[in-house]
């Protein structure tokens, strides 16, 4: 059975850190890998996709970066964080493009001061 | 561009009462659409899947009907129960050169009365 981990749980951040948000899936080879962003009450807004190691798309800009160093691995970061970084963070898999089912990970929630 | 409508941002039922939440999306040609469902502090998941060969989907007792005609892929329960208190979310797949890109409506938060 595949599993999706995220990490950390929830963060507590200063305006201006750095900030870096982990995602392994286990039990599936090649995923198509995505972040979304979920502002509290929010809808969610794609940030990024990736369908290989080492190939990211951006989909919206929003000073956030994204890498996928391993096949099963996609980290978002950012070197300075603003307020508007504030929100859960999700990151999901599908076998296949945007007709696919997403299985979604259960987040990270992330307060920035 | 594409775009998915969801405009009832919340909607309160009682038990045993139909539920019916609009969608209309706006793309070309033949889309994929979605319904997910998220319970509070956890990620969506797929509450049911409509594509132009099957036009209809159901799922634990929901119901979507895809209608090219109007643009429209609503939601609908005959009986909502407590347990189905969620915010639910029509989604249009990606497809052809954007065929990564998901776009999520607003989602309706679903409050059902005991």
């Amino acid at each position: 059975a595949q599993t999706i981990h995220q990490w950390p749980v929830a963060e507590i951040k200063a305006v201006g850190s750095p900030l870096s948000l982990g995602c392994t899936i286990k039990g599936k080879s090649s995923p198509n890998l995505y972040w979304y962003w979920q502002a509290t009450g929010g809808t969610l807004q794609q940030l990024f996709y990736s369908i290989t190691v080492g190939q990211v798309e951006s989909v919206v800009q929003l000073n956030l970066s994204a890498s996928r160093p391993k096949d099963d691995q996609f980290i978002l970061s950012t070197e300075k964080l603003l307020l508007s970084h504030s929100g859960f963070y999700l990151c999901a898999w599908s076998l296949t493009g945007g007709y696919a089912e997403q299985f979604f990970g259960p987040g990270t929630r992330l307060t920035v001061l | 561009g594409n775009s998915v409508t969801q405009m009832q941002g919340q909607v309160t039922l009682s038990e045993e009462e139909f539920l019916f939440i609009n969608c209309t999306y706006s793309t070309t040609g033949y889309p994929t659409l979605f319904w997910y469902v998220q319970y509070p502090g956890e990620g969506p998941q797929l509450l049911l899947k409509v594509t132009t060969a099957n036009n209809k989907g159901s799922s634990r007792g929901f119901e979507a009907t895809y209608d090219k005609g109007t643009t429209s892929f609503h939601l609908q329960k005959a009986s909502v129960q407590e347990s189905d208190s969620a915010v639910y979310y029509c989604v249009l797949g990606g497809r052809d050169t954007n065929a990564y890109k998901v776009i999520f409506g607003k989602g309706t938060h679903l409050h059902v009365l005991p």
